[in-house]
């Protein structure tokens, strides 16, 4: 398995405060990113980066943002959380990010938001 | 806007059975993904296919890229079987990441 570990596992808050997700990974894997899951819905990507201080939008990125500031960490911050964001996150890393770019997951994240 | 649909979305099935399951998107890809989500929630890359056939085990995975679909087999299906079986599809060289299907649960009773 691919060493990646996703902290906490599970979190339950309340509206309006700040929530950081960490992903921690140890394959040295250049590319990273954040998907939220949600019943209905596929995985969809909130953000990306394709190496220390590179980072860019995905697919449902308002609300959140992202920080690399090492190989090894992907940092997702809500900054005022609603209960919208509610959902699992996984973290995923790739070696390549192009057409070749086969993505291992972290185990998730439950965040609820009360 | 890519969009990646499966079928069918539930699917029970007995020990043995021959299962398919069907992903269609509707750009032009670079590669598609399978992918199994565990019950307890974990996600396992399958298979990834630009074309053709690709198996492993009793899974086996098919593109066709002029028609713009891909099929799952598994043979001589399994209780251990049982998840959330989802295609995903990557558009272009860019490192933005993967589209995906809302997945196919499979059910394999014994």
């Amino acid at each position: 398995d691919a060493g990646i570990t996703q902290s906490p596992r599970h979190k339950v808050t309340e509206t309006g405060t700040p929530v950081t997700l960490r992903c921690h990974q140890t394959e040295n894997h250049r590319y990273m990113y954040w998907y939220r899951q949600d019943p209905g819905h596929g995985l969809r990507l909130i953000h990306y980066s394709y190496g220390v201080k590179d980072t860019d939008k995905g697919e449902v990125s308002d609300g959140y943002s992202v920080s690399r500031s090492k190989t090894e960490d992907f940092l997702l911050t809500l900054e005022s959380a609603t209960s919208s964001q509610t959902s699992v996150y996984f973290c995923a890393i790739s070696e390549r990010g192009d057409y070749n770019n086969e993505q291992f997951f972290g185990p998730g994240t439950r965040l609820t938001v009360l | 806007k890519n969009e990646v649909e499966q079928s069918p979305q539930n699917l029970t099935a007995q020990e043995g059975e021959f299962i398919t399951i069907n992903c269609s998107y509707s750009v032009g890809i670079s590669a598609l993904h399978w992918l199994q989500q565990h019950p307890g929630g974990g996600i396992v890359s399958l298979f990834m296919l630009s074309s053709g056939k690709k198996k492993h085990g009793r899974l086996i995975a098919t593109i066709n890229i002029q028609e713009k679909h891909s099929s799952l087999h598994i043979t001589a299906s399994h209780p251990r079987d049982s998840a959330v079986y989802i295609c995903a599809v990557k558009i272009g060289g860019g490192a933005d990441g993967l589209t995906f299907g809302k997945g196919t649960h499979l059910i394999i009773q014994p």
